[in-house]
């Protein structure tokens, strides 16, 4: 069973400040998305990373897949109160049934 | 350019009633997806599903549980003979053939 974990699993910032928040597996996957998710929604598509080592960005977001495909993280900067909500990764192992694997989020408040 | 639909987005069953699940993917998608989000858990697969064909029904509890997605209409998730544990926030994604999910808002289904 392909497991991801997200850390931290809460995270209470103020406005301005820079944060980054991890998502680890000892699998490898073949993509992994970061979604962000607000209270009663669906979880929004942020970014697909694909190669080892791509990092892409998007606006004051930074995305970074890990080398070996098994590690992601996302970096904020300026954080705002906007930027508050659930962010989730989750993993594709590949194949023809693009099953996502979720990791359990890292919960965001920016305080004002 | 409409999002994923699913209703209801609220949905209140007593046990042993059945709840029925209805999601239109986007536009141009063929290939649908269900998760199911628990409390305090990340998403989980549950079922894949093209018109007319389940692909990967992996995450579906063996009992009680059935999707479909037919050639015209919605596809429907639905759920027999609802018990508590049932209570969750389901979620449909869709996708074209290989690319991106793309999640609708979700239907939170509450079993009294």
């Amino acid at each position: 069973t392909q497991l991801l974990e997200q850390s931290p699993q809460f995270l209470s910032i103020q406005e301005g400040e820079n944060l980054t928040v991890y998502c680890n597996s000892s699998s490898v996957f073949s993509s992994l998305q970061w979604y962000r998710q607000e209270p009663g929604e669906g979880p929004v598509l942020l970014v697909t990373v694909v190669t080892g080592g791509e990092v892409k960005k998007l606006k004051r977001l930074t995305f970074q897949f890990g080398d070996a495909r098994k590690d992601s993280s996302l970096h904020i900067t300026a954080a705002q109160p906007g930027d508050t909500g659930l962010y989730l990764c989750a993993g594709d192992s590949g194949g023809s049934n693009y099953k996502l694997t979720f990791g359990k989020g890292t919960l965001l408040t920016v305080n004002p | 350019n409409a999002g994923v639909m699913q209703n209801p987005r609220h949905l209140v069953r007593r046990r042993g009633q059945e709840a029925r699940l209805r999601c239109s993917p986007m536009k141009g998608h063929s290939h649908v997806y269900w998760y199911r989000q628990l409390p305090e858990e990340g998403l989980k697969f549950m079922v894949y599903l093209q018109k007319e064909n389940i692909i990967d029904e992996s995450g579906m509890p063996k009992e009680r549980f059935s999707a479909e997605f037919p050639k015209e209409g919605p596809s429907i998730l639905r759920i027999q003979q609802v018990v508590r544990g049932d209570s969750a926030a389901y979620f449909c994604a869709s996708s074209p053939p290989g690319r991106e999910q793309y999640f609708g808002p979700g239907t939170r289904l509450t079993v009294l």
